[in-house]
């Protein structure tokens, strides 16, 4: 089985400053870890997903996330954010051959102009 | 443009009422999922369905069915609503579990 956490509940930064959500899981077998981002009023959608090869990803909107196996870790990070990233942000893991995902609590990100 | 929808965005309901909340996906996707979201939880999974007629229960099931009869419909079914299950519900659709998961708007159920 995996877990996921998100320490940061909520998180606020003013515009143009950089941000890192934090990620951390736990998983006895390889993973596939991802990071979903949900605008009020909407589903979820995919920002970014690690499956193997380099650790650091890119995504839409440019965030990034590195994957650091011995930390446990894949956090998000954007060096100047916007306005319009205003929303919640998901971690989510899953395992070799486990066809369900588990999400983690969700950070609120809050961009203060 | 992939697409996963829902019957309803808001619904409310009586205690003691069944609730079918529908979802359908036009990317003939295998896999499709119910998830339940609230504040400070994150999203559980209620029931997920690997193909027609199949599911297995995910983390919440009690209080739960689902129905899958064709492949791009998949049904949460409440038979007996009660208030602890007002939230938001999200239906997801994937290919394999490694691939992303589409998802659909939410429908927010009150239960008075």
């Amino acid at each position: 089985a995996q877990s996921v956490t998100q320490l940061d509940s909520q998180v606020p930064v003013f515009e143009e400053a950089p941000v890192e959500l934090r990620c951390n899981y736990s998983s006895s077998v390889s993973v596939y870890l991802f990071w979903y981002v949900q605008y009020p009023n909407q589903g979820l959608q995919l920002l970014l997903k690690y499956l193997s090869g380099s650790t650091l990803v890119k995504g839409i909107n440019g965030f990034e996330a590195e994957f650091n196996k011995s930390q446990t870790s894949f956090h998000l990070r954007k060096p100047s954010v916007h306005i319009s990233d205003t929303a919640e942000y998901f971690c989510a893991v899953t395992g070799f051959g486990n066809e369900k995902l588990t999400f983690g609590t969700g950070t609120r990100l809050t961009i203060i102009p | 443009d992939v697409k996963v929808t829902q019957s309803s965005r808001y619904l409310v309901k009586r205690t003691g009422e069944k609730v079918f909340l529908e979802c359908v996906q036009d990317m003939d996707h295998e896999n499709m999922f119910w998830y339940r979201q609230d504040p400070g939880l994150g999203l559980r999974l209620i029931y997920f369905s690997y193909d027609v007629k199949m599911k297995e229960k995910g983390d919440i099931p009690e209080g739960y069915s689902v129905s899958r009869e064709k492949k791009e419909r998949f049904s949460l079914i409440l038979e007996s609503a009660s208030t602890n299950q007002t939230s938001m519900y999200l239906c997801a659709s994937t290919v394999r579990s490694y691939n992303e998961q589409f998802f659909g708007p939410g429908t927010r159920l009150t239960v008075l």
